[in-house]
């Protein structure tokens, strides 16, 4: 089956470092992306891991380690506007490259 | 740059009625993916067209259609509406089929 997991809820204060993680299974993996998503709007892409290693991106920087099934997600300088969910999706490899979401974690940013 | 366009906005249906989703995808785009995404859901996986025959096909009801025309744009044909299918239905589109990172900004279906 496919299983990929968050926390639900994380917090966090203005200026400081969160890390949000994102564990899978998967029947088949082509690539892990993560999405910011503001109540009612669309997901906003963030980054794209296909290869183990960390992308970084301005404040926001993604790691990927296949072999564990794992990702993360680390926001730096974290400001008000970083209140949102962040959805972690694993792009199958059936291809067809459809992507499967995780739960999504809810990410509270307080001054 | 042009992003992924969908409309209505907004829709609001009675139990029964058939509504219709439309989504326009980023010019070039040859694939469109539906999600839908209950209310405090992450988004499912509903179906998806690659050069307008369908690709792949997810969590659906048989009581909901698509297709991609001949521009690239589709549309989800939703009949016999449930209660249940209020939600938001995005579409996203990728060239190629590398998953869809671009998402329109939704359509909030709500059935009452």
């Amino acid at each position: 089956g496919q299983n990929i997991d968050q926390p639900t809820e994380m917090t966090a204060t203005e200026g400081a470092i969160v890390q949000i993680n994102c564990t899978y299974q998967t029947s088949g993996f082509n690539g892990l992306f993560w999405y910011q998503q503001h109540a009612g709007e669309a997901p906003t892409f963030l980054s794209y891991n296909v290869l183990d290693g960390l992308e970084e991106k301005g404040r926001f920087s993604s790691f990927l380690s296949r072999s564990k099934g794992y990702s993360y997600l680390l926001l730096k300088e974290l400001q008000m506007k970083d209140s949102a969910s962040y959805l972690c999706a694993v792009r199958d490899e059936d291809g067809t490259d459809k992507l499967i979401f995780g739960t999504g974690t809810r990410l509270q940013v307080f001054p | 740059a042009a992003g992924v366009i969908q409309s209505p906005r907004h829709l609001i249906k009675e139990k029964r009625e058939t509504a219709t989703l439309k989504c326009y995808p980023i010019p070039r785009h040859d694939t469109v993916y539906w999600y839908q995404q209950g209310p405090g859901q992450d988004p499912q996986f509903l179906i998806s067209f690659y050069e307008k025959m369908q690709s792949d096909k997810g969590s659906i009801p048989d009581r909901f259609s698509a297709q991609q025309f001949s521009d690239y744009h589709s549309e989800l044909n939703m009949s016999s509406l449930e209660l249940g299918d209020s939600a938001l239905y995005f579409c996203a589109s990728s060239l190629g089929g590398t998953g869809g990172r671009d998402f329109g900004q939704g359509t909030r279906l709500t059935v009452v």
